[in-house]
């Protein structure tokens, strides 16, 4: 079946540094893949999203690039700010199931 | 964006003694509800989807009698944890699925601690 494979945490990093968490998948086809962020004390929120193989999600300075040769899709900022701590959640939408796949999150802490 | 709420974010019971949750879609009808549990450091593990109007198709493993999940409505979804337990205690996390133009995007809520003594 579908899974998600993410860099365990937690992660903390110092204001400004650069930001690499690590998500690798398997899957059957084609599917799309996310990257959620949660917030303390909120829900989920979409943070960027790929729907096709070289694609490049981008938001909030964070990205992710879909590479299908790799099965990866690594979360990347080049400059954190101490509101990106977080928790953050890799996830791949399955065309065959048609449901969502989360990874085991990944704490992240910016410190000043 | 669209908001997604669930009500409590937190409750303790007695082992025996069910426990109702309620996912509500603030803004937006949402045809297709998500339930899904969550333990300390692992995934959102999905129990169940919810369709407004008809019974909930339930994950393999999870027992349908155990978490009663119903839809009544489109901005309503209830999750009622029947003769709770120790081990039932975990977070909860509930999800609105909506169309947007291309694409459905689904909502999620802000989760519901449950501790069963």
């Amino acid at each position: 079946g579908d899974s998600v494979t993410q860099m365990e945490g937690p992660v903390t990093l110092s204001e400004e540094a650069c930001l690499t968490i690590n998500c690798t998948y398997t899957a059957t086809g084609y599917p799309s893949l996310f990257w959620y962020v949660q917030y303390p004390g909120e829900g989920l929120q979409l943070l960027l999203k790929a729907t096709k193989a070289d694609d490049k999600g981008s938001n909030k300075g964070f990205e992710a690039t879909y590479r299908k040769e790799t099965t990866s899709f690594h979360l990347e900022k080049g400059s954190v700010q101490v509101s990106d701590s977080a928790v953050y959640f890799c996830a791949l939408f399955g065309f065959g199931n048609e449901k969502l796949t989360f990874g085991t999150g990944t704490r992240l802490t910016i410190i000043p | 964006g669209a908001v997604v709420s669930q009500h409590p974010s937190w409750v303790i019971c007695k082992s025996g003694t069910s426990v109702k949750i309620e996912c509500r879609s603030l803004d937006f009808q949402a045809t297709t509800m998500f339930w899904y549990r969550q333990f300390p450091k692992q995934s959102l593990m999905l129990m169940a989807t919810s369709n407004e109007g008809s019974k909930a198709t339930y994950e393999q493993g999870v027992e349908k009698d155990k978490f009663l999940i119903n839809h009544a409505s489109l901005t309503l979804s209830t999750l009622t944890v029947t003769s709770a337990h120790p081990e039932d205690s975990s977070f909860y996390i509930c999800s609105a699925r909506v169309q947007l133009s291309s694409y459905n995007e689904q909502f999620f809520g802000p989760g519901t601690r449950l501790t069963v003594l």
